[in-house]
């Protein structure tokens, strides 16, 4: 299967620093790529939707200028959390799925989990 | 939207028995249902998958089926083992690149 790749793992920062994560299709052009966050024991819920070249669709309830998304090539897209609080403290995953691959299919990376203290 | 629902939360079964995971959707659209695992820290990967074009779908001890007119569709294991213990997340969506509605998950613990 088509492999991405998701840095860092883990990253431990002070309230009010902002916090980059990346998302690389290693293997495969990701026209769409997906940001989720994950409680613990809890589902993925979908925060933003990023397409190639073009502005990030935020699902209703997320902040847009609090979590802000890039996804200036076809292989990389990244996650910036601004200003981050305790509140934001949690596990974000994303996905990609794109060209070459079976439609639909999203692939995932190996997840950042975020404390701010 | 769509909304899917996933039942049981958890379920604990002995090394050998069978599993079944069931979840319902909302969207009479909804033509793609993927099944993910997640161990424990990790990535979320695809089992298996079924489209709306069939009923059932097997791959070794895995196994998917679709009921389109009641909305419902349900992950099979047999012959489980301790390694298929993890969380199990249903989803579903429409086919064209939209996005996965994810179930709640279900954790599924294999005793010796």
């Amino acid at each position: 299967g088509a492999v991405v790749s998701q840095h860092p793992s883990r990253v431990i920062c002070k309230s009010g620093t902002s916090v980059k994560i990346e998302c690389r299709s290693l293997d495969f052009q990701a026209t769409t790529m997906f940001w989720y966050r994950q409680f613990p024991k809890q589902s993925l819920m979908l925060m933003a939707t990023s397409n190639e070249g073009s502005k990030a669709t935020y699902e209703q309830g997320v902040e847009k200028d609090k979590f802000l998304i890039n996804h200036a090539s076809l292989t990389l897209s990244t996650l910036t959390v601004t200003s981050a609080h305790p509140e934001d403290s949690s596990f974000y995953i994303c996905s990609a799925r794109g060209l070459g691959q079976p439609e639909d299919i999203q692939y995932f990376g190996a997840g950042t989990r975020l404390s701010v203290l | 939207g769509e909304n899917v629902e996933q039942h049981p939360s958890t379920l604990s079964v002995q090394e050998g028995d069978s599993a079944v995971i069931k979840c319902t959707y909302s969207d009479s659209a909804s033509n793609y249902f993927p099944w993910y695992k997640q161990e424990l820290g990790k990535r979320p990967q695809l089992i298996i998958d079924i489209r709306s074009n069939v009923g059932e779908k097997k791959d070794q001890r895995i196994a998917v089926t679709l009921n389109k007119t009641a909305k419902h569709f349900s992950l099979h294991i047999t012959e489980t083992q301790p390694e298929d213990s993890a969380v199990y997340f249903c989803a579903a969506s429409i086919s064209g690149y939209s996005t996965l509605t994810f179930g709640k998950g279900t954790m599924l613990l294999v005793s010796p």
